[in-house]
């Protein structure tokens, strides 16, 4: 049964870099997307962008200035790095595994990033 | 973006009551469409893919229907643990969007 562990910080201050990892447990890398979602009050859901095995990454627009998407095959892990973070990057931050069949059925356990000077 | 908008945004049911959430997108989205059940503190879980593909392990008292821009999530038999928030969600096209969720509630 695949996992996905997510790992990073919680607390940032504006300007800063944010940086979430997602390590996955049980699965075959290279045959899925992987993917990151945030979640806030005000907006809901939001796909924020995914690569493949090979690092090809597609980027929400609204964030694409600013987001890297990276994947390391060799460590089951993906990456996200959000740049100039503000206020309204606070968030709970998701990752996982998607395809372009049945969309994401595997999530991490979220995390709450907080940015506040 | 293809905005996906759910109604209603809060339904009060009892349990053993036939439910149905509505998914509009605002451009064609084939069957792409999915559905999620979040509870409190958790991550989405997936019900739903392909409008009408019920995700392995989920309960068959879920289904979905639709395709083009009309879309719904019917619970057959309301149970205790069903009471959540619902998400449809497009991934016809990127980004792929979100509605804005129909919480579930106790009547």
């Amino acid at each position: 049964q695949v996992q996905l562990q997510q790992r990073g910080a919680g607390l940032l201050k504006p300007s800063e870099t944010l940086s979430l990892t997602c390590d996955v447990f049980g699965e075959s890398f290279s045959a899925y997307y992987w993917s990151w979602f945030r979640q806030t009050p005000g907006k809901g859901l939001e796909w924020i962008g995914e690569t493949d095995h090979r690092g090809t990454a597609k980027y929400s627009p609204s964030l694409k200035s600013r987001l890297t998407i990276s994947v390391d095959p060799a460590k089951n892990q993906f990456s996200l790095k959000l740049t100039s973070v503000t206020a309204a990057d606070t968030a709970v931050y998701y990752c996982a595994r998607t395809t372009t069949l049945v969309a994401a059925n595997f999530w991490g356990q979220g995390t709450l990033v907080t940015v506040s000077s | 973006d293809i905005q996906m908008t759910q109604s209603p945004s809060t339904l009060a049911a009892s349990v053993g009551d036939r439910v149905t959430i509505s998914c509009r997108a605002s451009q064609y989205s084939s069957s792409w469409v999915a559905w999620y059940q979040q509870k409190p503190g958790k991550a989405p879980t997936l019900l739903i893919y392909k409008a009408s593909t019920l995700q392995s392990g989920v309960p068959s008292r879920f289904s979905g229907s639709g395709s083009g821009t009309e879309f719904s999530l019917t619970i057959s038999s309301l149970q205790p643990e069903d009471f959540a928030t619902y998400y449809c969600q497009q991934y016809n096209s990127y980004p792929w969007t979100f509605g804005q969720g129909t919480k579930v509630e106790i009547k």
